[in-house]
């Protein structure tokens, strides 16, 4: 079963507007969640993460939300950036951090 | 500061053989993961270690093993190559905590023909 899913594969926004990517998860003992981007031919690049015990952290143009009672998660970036084009994971851990599960992705593209 | 570093870049198997993927971290991190990436599939966790001498399955082992004989080392070993296990391998090391997040390796690109 797929426990952390990312259901839009792509998204588009234009230069300097907000992108917004979903991710949402069903097992409830997840302790962490984290932001992942990936460019082609490149490892993934670890974003920005929160705990369970927030509802929001910030990182400059990257904000990260949580929603615990709808087992949600969101990645907002302001404002988009051309190079910020790639594809973004989400994924989850418990307690240790010793086992990551990730999304499926999604492939953020911003238009000039 | 190497971060991970992963050998070899590329690599084609025949069906049936064998091989070891390497991946050596110069960071003195505790845990060290290899996954897969597929297409539509996101990153799959095969197998994870939290410490040397210390290794368990992830979601998707079969076909795989590892060991953890030092902190830096963590080979995965392909015992029989089989077509399914064409893939994108990337290994990756954390320190002991959720919050600070896994380094990715630039992977292993294999082919199975």
């Amino acid at each position: 079963d797929q426990q952390v899913k990312q259901n839009s594969p792509s998204l588009s926004v234009q230069e300097g507007r907000i992108s917004i990517l979903n991710c949402d998860y069903t097992n409830s003992m997840f302790d962490y969640f984290l932001w992942y981007k990936k460019y082609p031919a490149e490892g993934p690049t670890f974003l920005i993460s929160i705990s369970s015990i927030k509802d929001k952290n910030e990182d400059g143009r990257f904000t990260v939300f949580l929603n615990k009672s709808a087992k949600h998660l969101s990645l907002h970036i302001v404002p988009s950036q051309p190079g910020d084009s790639a594809v973004y994971f989400c994924a989850a851990s418990g307690r240790s951090g010793s086992r990551l599960t990730f999304g499926e992705g999604t492939q953020l593209t911003v238009n000039p | 500061n190497a971060g991970v570093t992963q050998t070899p870049k590329f690599q084609v198997l025949k069906t049936g053989q064998s091989m070891t993927l390497q991946c050596a971290q110069d960071m003195n991190h505790e845990y060290m993961s290899w996954y897969r990436q597929d297409p539509g599939m996101g990153l799959r966790l095969i197998h994870y270690s939290v410490g040397a001498g210390i290794t368990d399955q992830g979601e998707v082992p079969n076909g795989y093993n590892v060991s953890r004989s030092t902190t830096e080392d963590f080979p995965l070993r392909l015992l029989s190559a089989a077509p399914s296990q064409t893939s994108v391998y990337f290994c990756a090391s954390s320190y002991s905590s959720g919050l600070y997040g896994y380094t990715f390796g630039s992977g292993t690109r294999l082919t199975v023909v």
